[in-house]
């Protein structure tokens, strides 16, 4: 599997703060993109996803913005809040979303 | 629905031991895959099927690992023998027509 390298592994904001998570990835034929939030002791859950057809996408204080020339993306969280504190994955694929590889996790922590 | 229900929640077992984890994946949907979650390693996918048929087991580490799925209500990964090393925590998740992914709870597997 081909890497997906998420940084940085762990991010503390302010309340009402930008919280900015970045990915970059190898394998060209990636086409989905998607961003799983997890919280202690739960599953992941996806979050957002975005497709290279498009530069950005955004769902509510959540953004992606996709660079497909660099080979990156990042996830924009906007108005940080604190239940937002969970730990981020950003992942790719290149089989209708199957074949997920996950970058290492972002831990972020939204103080009040 | 009840989601992806794994079991059991919590595994402790002493190395040489075989380690049966079990999987439900949500009705209805035809792809289930089993994930390993570390600190060192962070998210790897082990197998992936799809209608009950393994189409992916490249990241299944070592004959010690199989996986089964005799139904499309049931899954089961099997480690034997067991080794320290494999203390993780497994989740199994599952997606109807591919891209979203909903996972279970995990289970948090120790190997003593």
């Amino acid at each position: 599997q081909q890497q997906v390298k998420q940084s940085p592994q762990s991010l503390i904001v302010q309340k009402g703060g930008i919280s900015i998570i970045n990915c970059a990835y190898e394998n060209t034929a990636f086409d989905y993109f998607p961003w799983y939030q997890q919280f202690p002791g739960k599953g992941p859950a996806l979050l957002i996803a975005i497709r290279p057809d498009v530069s950005e996408k955004k769902e509510g204080r959540f953004t992606i913005s996709f660079n497909k020339s660099a080979k990156q993306f990042s996830l924009h969280i906007m108005d940080s809040q604190p239940g937002d504190s969970a730990t981020y994955f950003c992942a790719g694929s290149n089989n209708a979303g199957n074949m997920l590889t996950f970058g290492g996790g972002t831990r972020l922590m939204v103080k009040p | 629905d009840a989601g992806v229900i794994q079991s059991p929640r919590h595994e402790v077992t002493e190395m040489g031991q075989e380690v049966t984890l079990r999987c439900k994946p949500i009705s209805g949907h035809n792809s289930l895959f089993w994930y390993r979650q570390t600190m060192m390693r962070g998210l790897e996918l082990l197998i992936y099927f799809n209608n009950n048929v393994p189409i992916d087991d490249s990241g299944m580490p070592e004959d010690r690992f199989s996986a089964k799925m005799p139904n499309a209500s049931f899954s089961t990964l099997k480690i034997q023998p067991s080794e320290p090393r494999d203390s993780a925590v497994y989740f199994c998740a599952s997606s109807s027509q591919g891209f979203e992914q909903f996972f279970g709870p995990g289970t948090r597997l120790t190997v003593l």
